[in-house]
């Protein structure tokens, strides 16, 4: 089946700076896409989401980029804290549920 | 807010044991969800469920079995559970048509067979 993947499984920033962490996705036909933080002990928890008509939407101190050329998802996060210290997850719309990466895991020293 | 609750956060449990895991939402979703969770093998489905009575195998479903006789709540069952299934398993809610919107997750329940 379909699947998607990410491209590092760590990310080890600074507080203050500015993350990026990378999904590439395989299927072309996806128009739907998620990002799901999930911290030590906890369910995932949604923070952003995009649909395949758009290729940027920003949140709170987050952004989603979408490149449908390349299959690539992007979230950034800026002025990184080490509440953000978790595992990310990228998703995209399956047929039946969500097909999840597995997973970045953040980790934000002071 | 969405809420998805859990029956239990830890459960231990012995080999050929008969395990039923419990999951509750209570925003009205279609669709109900059962993932099981692995170091490097990310979130992996079990089952899903659309609808009261409705199922779907997902990924994974050797070995389990669920059961939807009300809209509000979703049973994973281990028919005789065995210690390649200890893990954490997950439930989770979406309205809508399932996998086009976000799914709202539980606090999962770390379950250990012995």
């Amino acid at each position: 089946g379909e699947s998607v993947g990410l491209h590092l499984p760590t990310l080890s920033v600074q507080e203050g700076d500015n993350s990026i962490i990378n999904c590439a996705y395989s299927n072309s036909a996806s128009d739907y896409f998620i990002w799901y933080k999930q911290e030590s002990g906890k369910g995932p928890q949604f923070i952003i989401d995009i649909r395949s008509n758009m290729d940027k939407r920003q949140g709170q101190r987050v952004t989603v980029l979408l490149n449908k050329t390349v299959k690539h998802l992007s979230l950034q996060i800026a002025a990184t804290q080490p509440g953000d210290s978790a595992v990310y997850f990228c998703a995209e719309n399956g047929r039946t549920a969500l097909i999840f990466g597995k997973g970045t895991t953040l980790s934000v020293s002071s | 807010d969405v809420k998805v609750t859990q029956s239990s956060r830890y459960l231990v449990k012995r080999t050929g044991e008969k395990v039923f895991l419990e999951c509750v939402q209570d925003m009205d979703h279609e669709n109900m969800f059962w993932y099981r969770q692995d170091p490097g093998l990310g979130l992996r489905l079990i089952y899903f469920s659309y609808d009261v009575k409705m199922k779907e195998k997902g990924d994974i479903p050797e070995g389990y079995s669920v059961s939807r006789e009300k809209k509000e709540r979703f049973s994973l069952i281990l028919e005789s559970a065995s210690t390649n299934q200890t893990s954490m398993y997950l439930c989770a809610s979406s309205r809508g048509l399932a996998g086009s919107y976000e799914q709202y997750f539980g606090p999962g329940t770390r379950l250990t067979v012995t």
